[in-house]
């Protein structure tokens, strides 16, 4: 069956960085996008960007450019979504997710469980 | 950027029917979905491009769109039914994916 499988959760400090990572299992990983998407305690879903692990192409949400970056490596069917300069308010539950195949306006039929990123000092 | 409102909360008794609102400026040219979530769960695509279900949705869910609101219908509510529910569409203006803000389903 299809699985997402996240990474534990991290706490980081104000200004450092943090890769989750999301290891996809019981599909042929090229052959659909990761979307990465993050939801704030009580809050609702905010959508950060997608990666083609085949051939590594990103889009990222503007408010994330520059300071997000989504890798894959096909060896391990994994994709990571790394973030610099942490700020407090990006404390949240960070999910990846598979776009839905024959998708054409990017919906995402599995998710990983999340992974809890908690920013403080 | 494009904006989607959703009502924040919704009753319903069981074995009636929740309508869920998803509101846009002229949302019926775009395509909408819906997701479900579980308080501690991740979420579930309920429903695709507007209507479509995914394999193994009950078919008490069923969806519509036009004009400046897309609609979420849950008929037959159950107990399990009680969760959050979001739209979402692809804002092809600035290529982006926008969520609405959710509405909380209450089964009295």
């Amino acid at each position: 069956q299809v699985q997402l499988v996240q990474s534990g959760a991290e706490v980081k400090k104000p200004g450092a960085s943090v890769k989750v990572s999301c290891k996809t299992s019981g599909y042929s990983f090229s052959d659909h996008s990761v979307h990465w998407v993050r939801q704030a305690p009580g809050l609702g879903f905010e959508w950060m960007g997608w990666i083609n692990p085949d051939n590594g192409g990103t889009k990222y949400a503007q408010k994330f450019q520059g300071w997000v970056t989504m890798t894959s490596d096909t060896s391990i069917s994994t994709v990571y979504m790394e973030m610099t300069s942490l700020k407090s308010d990006d404390t949240a539950v960070y999910y990846c997710a598979r776009e839905r195949a024959g998708a054409t306006t990017g919906e995402v039929d599995y998710w990983g469980q999340g992974t809890l990123v908690t920013v403080s000092s | 950027s494009y904006v989607l409102t959703q009502p924040p909360s919704v009753s319903v008794a069981p074995g009636q029917t929740a309508t869920i609102t998803c509101g846009g400026n002229d949302i019926g040219r775009k395509v909408v979905h819906w997701y479900q979530q579980r308080p501690g769960q991740a979420p579930v695509l309920v429903v695709y491009d507007d209507g479509d279900r995914p394999s193994g949705i009950p078919d008490r869910f069923s969806g519509s769109n036009s004009g400046n609101t897309a609609t979420l219908t849950i008929s037959r509510v159950e107990a399990v039914d009680e969760a959050d529910y979001y739209c979402q569409v692809w804002d092809s203006d600035s290529d982006h994916q926008v969520f609405g803000t959710g509405t909380q389903v209450t089964v009295l």
